[in-house]
């Protein structure tokens, strides 16, 4: 059965604390990206991947980090410097970047 | 850059009366445009998608859109609304203007509320 998984559904941490938020995906893309979500607000873009070993900022790179090192990887690192990093993180998929993407479950992160 | 515009964040519609979700976009040439539901705590599902074929495009769950070169706009519709179709709702845009805005732009979503 061919997606996106994310891992875990929901995750604790406390402030200071770096976190990684895995995303794998079985659908041959060479496109993938990470979106927070925030109650009442759209997506917002971290980082994009466009193939592997290459990633480019989104609008909200500051506090987050990435790497790109198997097509189907893409894991996002919520550092201490992410000042309020508590949010929905979904992580996405696509053939070419304007192409649909496909979603993944998304990550519940909560920071105390 | 393309841009996208929902109109109304918040949509009330009756259990049975047409839905009708509001898409403007900007861009130089017509750009591919997509929609998305999602329900509360899930990832995001592709409704319907146009690629320059069919200006009317049918989608999942009754949906389908209109693409309206003219007034730059891909309006979301459903003849009569379901209790299952109280979501979060949004719109993309992808630039083919060739100058590395190919990515997927979304609108800030609309929340749709069927009343029972």
């Amino acid at each position: 059965d061919g997606g996106i998984t994310q891992s875990p559904k929901y995750l604790f941490r406390k402030e200071g604390q770096n976190v990684t938020l895995s995303c794998e995906q079985n659908l041959n893309h060479d496109a993938m990206y990470w979106y927070r979500q925030d109650p009442g607000q759209g997506l917002r873009l971290i980082y994009y991947s466009q193939i592997v070993n290459d990633f480019q900022k989104g609008d909200i790179a500051e506090g987050y980090s990435v790497s790109r090192e198997k097509k189907e990887s893409f894991p996002l690192t919520v550092t201490s410097a992410q000042k309020n990093p508590t949010a929905f993180y979904l992580c996405a998929s696509s053939s070419n970047l304007e192409d649909e993407q496909y979603f993944g479950p998304g990550t519940r992160l909560t920071v105390t | 850059a393309q841009s996208v515009t929902q109109l109304g964040s918040h949509v009330s519609v009756s259990e049975g009366a047409l839905v009708l979700l509001r898409c403007n976009y900007s861009s130089s040439v017509p750009p591919y445009l997509f929609w998305y539901v999602q329900y509360p705590n899930q990832g995001l599902q592709l409704l319907l998608k146009y690629t320059s074929a069919a200006t009317l495009v049918k989608g999942i769950n009754g949906f389908e859109a209109e693409f309206k070169k003219s007034e730059t706009s891909f309006h979301l519709t459903k003849p009569s609304a379901h209790m299952s179709d109280a979501a979060e709702y949004f719109c993309a845009v992808s630039d083919l203007t060739g100058f590395g805005n190919e990515k997927l732009t979304f609108g800030t979503g609309t929340r749709l509320t069927i009343i029972p």
